[in-house]
């Protein structure tokens, strides 16, 4: 079971350019989401999704997209990157009610913007 | 104002030994549950114990357990017989059920523990 997979793991970008982080998760967990680690600040919520075709604001939104064509995948987009962005993010999912279970994470993306 | 407070940044441990690590929280909402991730230096998040609101006993996991007082609104984690593996950063982080769809969990800012051989 390979549970939550993000790639890329490390990532430079220059201000200005875009791209996609992506998250992929096997698990059949109808809630994902995406937050951003940064020292002092703890872990923030970007977005989320509740199911395929239903995605909403986090606390950060500001300068991210997001989609859910499928259960399985839900890519974060920078639209055009800012230093304010170099962040580790992390792709986390859950299924609804089993809470004991916890919030299943990836691995991370270490993404820095010059 | 932070809702989950962590107030030891570091905290160093002997091999074999017990350590806890302090967590308080701050939540109106009488429905809530509380979480430990391990983050070791590799990055990863690494999902630990859980405990809801409304249990009536301690959460334990091999050799994690939580020790939950309401009343305090801590939620300590206690790691029994340290290893040295068990070195990382630990992370308090909460979920209040009824703020709404988001399913956010709020986190405190960590604890480093180095467990020394």
């Amino acid at each position: 079971n390979a549970g939550v997979t993000q790639t890329p793991k490390f990532q430079v970008l220059k201000t200005g350019q875009s791209m996609t982080l992506q998250c992929a998760q096997d698990m059949n967990h109808e809630y994902m989401s995406w937050y951003r680690q940064d020292p002092g600040m703890g872990l923030r919520l970007i977005h989320y999704s509740v199911g395929a075709g239903i995605t909403d604001q986090g606390e950060v939104p500001n300068g991210y997209n997001v989609s859910r064509s499928t259960t399985e995948d839900f890519p974060l987009r920078l639209l055009s990157a800012a230093p304010s962005q170099t962040s580790v993010y992390f792709c986390a999912s859950s299924v609804t009610g089993a809470f004991r279970y916890g919030y299943t994470f990836g691995s991370g993306t270490r993404l820095t913007v010059v | 104002a932070q809702k989950i407070t962590q107030t030891q940044p570091g905290m160093f441990v002997q091999e074999k030994e017990a350590v806890t690590l302090d967590c308080t929280y701050d939540t109106s909402d009488p429905s809530y549950g509380l979480f430990w991730y391990k983050q070791p230096s590799s990055g990863e998040m690494i999902f630990l114990i859980y405990q809801g609101s409304y249990d009536q006993q301690n959460a334990t996991e091999g050799r994690y357990s939580l020790n939950f007082q309401k009343a305090r609104k801590s939620a300590n984690l206690v790691i029994s017989a340290s290893q040295l593996g068990d070195s990382a950063m630990y992370f308090c982080a909460m979920r209040e059920y009824n703020a709404g769809n988001n399913r956010k969990l709020i986190w405190g800012l960590g604890t480093s523990l180095a467990v020394n051989p």
